[in-house]
């Protein structure tokens, strides 16, 4: 059982250029989620998406988008990244909004 | 605006001692209190708390919530080296959005 699945696990970006973090759940879960962590600061939501065909902001928004393209599937896309993008970033999923399931994470450098 | 308190930030104790670690909260609409674990990549869950004064237990670890004081305890007992890592306390404040995380208590075991 696989869980919570995020790729890539590692990247290095320059200023300007555009990625997409792509994270799948396989517990049939309606909620997902992806968070943010920096040193000092814990984790930040981003976006989350309540249930299949919903999204909304979280607390740090600014410079991302997402798209929940399935129940399953949830990605997150930098369209310009930026220094203060430079982060670990985690998708979760759960059932009714409370206990999460965390994948194992993606270190993005922004250079 | 909510915010979860975790304190100590660190700390450093030796195999066999008992750990208590604190989260205090003030959020506008309590729901859940959560304990995560974090080692080298993704949080896992340990404990959901929404009742004051109920204990839960797993193994050695154990915790416990007082919504009058507004606050939570996390107990290891006899500590093992694999108990090292970052504790997460999250509060839900009623909603997928309404989770606020502290910035964790860095934990150290040494032999």
């Amino acid at each position: 059982n696989a869980g919570v699945t995020q790729t890539p696990k590692f990247q290095v970006l320059k200023t300007g250029q555009s990625m997409t973090l792509q994270c799948a759940q396989d517990m049939n879960h309606n909620s997902m989620y992806w968070y943010r962590q920096d040193p000092g600061m814990g984790l930040r939501l981003i976006y989350y998406s309540a249930s299949e065909g919903t999204t909304d902001k979280g607390e740090v928004p600014n410079g991302y988008n997402v798209s929940r393209l399935n129940k399953r599937e949830f990605s997150l896309r930098l369209e310009s990244a930026a220094p203060s993008q430079t982060s670990v970033y985690f998708c979760a999923s759960s059932a009714q909004g409370d206990g999460y399931t965390f994948g194992s994470g993606t270190r993005l450098t922004v250079v | 605006e909510d915010k979860v308190v975790q304190s100590p930030l660190s700390l450093v104790v030796h195999e066999g001692d008992t750990v208590t670690l604190n989260c205090s909260y003030e959020v506008t609409n309590f729901r859940s209190l959560l304990w995560y674990k974090q080692e080298k990549k993704a949080p896992t869950f340990l404990f959901m708390l929404t009742s004051s004064g109920i204990e839960k237990k797993s193994g050695r670890l154990s915790s416990i919530l007082d919504k009058k004081e507004l606050f939570s305890i996390l107990n290891i007992t006899a500590t093992q080296t694999g108990d090292s890592a970052v504790y997460l306390c999250a509060v839900n404040s009623g909603g997928y959005q309404k989770v606020t995380f502290g910035t964790g208590t860095k934990l150290q075991v040494i032999p």
